[in-house]
């Protein structure tokens, strides 16, 4: 069952922050979190483990609530190339990554 | 770099054709997966494979077969093409989460299948 991400779309000026959040009905292992730019494939941002430890770029900033089963991505002083899509991917165990249906975000100047 | 190929860029079959999607990864990564994206439902999990000769299904699997003899390759076989497996494919492969791991997945640049 694929994560719940919202907002769906997000519209901002550069400079300005966005939160984006993604909640899954089932207990999880591990979020990930990745862009996706127009016809190019999704890029690794973070991946946020059970326990706390997170991996990823040290630019990007996201929370993991083990208990609800939520994570949310904080992009601050969005630049431009910031825009793209954004998805979470949940691990349930087994190595099993499921994705939500993404945020798409567009950064305008 | 890591490097994630699929065979085809961009594929037309038709309906009751046999399709092959075929997707080799070069880290020796012991997880591969494939997806399917379509508009407005983002990416969705067909089957994945955590090692030579295991496959695991996804959410969407009906309609779809994998085999994955070797670790490099990860082939998705569509038995008999329809309309409705019109999409975007994308293959990607990683270590386990686990360990000095950051389980990141490498996605291929992906597979535009077109059925007639």
């Amino acid at each position: 069952q694929q994560p719940v991400q919202s907002p769906q779309a997000v519209i901002l000026r550069e400079g300005e922050d966005a939160v984006i959040n993604c909640s899954s009905s089932k207990a999880l292992y591990s979020v990930h979190w990745y862009r996706q730019k127009h016809g190019e494939a999704p890029v690794f941002l973070m991946i946020l483990l059970k326990g706390g430890e997170q991996k990823g770029h040290e630019k990007i900033s996201a929370s993991f609530n083990e208990k609800k089963q939520q994570s949310s991505l904080y992009l601050t002083a969005s630049q431009l190339s910031y825009s793209g899509t954004y998805f979470c991917g949940t691990e349930g165990g087994y190595q099993k990554v499921t994705f939500g249906t993404g945020t798409k975000l567009q950064v305008i100047p | 770099d890591v490097k994630v190929t699929q065979s085809s860029r961009y594929l037309v079959k038709r309906t009751g054709e046999k399709v092959f999607l075929e997707c080799v990864q070069d880290m020796d990564h012991e997880n591969m997966f494939w997806y399917r994206q379509d508009p407005g439902l983002g990416l969705r999990l067909i089957y994945f494979s955590y090692d030579v000769k295991m496959k695991e299904k996804g959410d969407i699997p009906e309609g779809y077969s994998v085999s994955r003899e070797k670790k490099e390759r990860f082939s998705l076989i569509l038995e008999s093409a329809s309309t409705n497996q019109t999409s975007m494919y994308l293959c990607a492969s990683s270590f386990p989460s686990s360990g000095g791991n950051t389980g990141e997945l490498f996605f291929g640049e992906g597979s535009r299948l077109t059925v007639l």
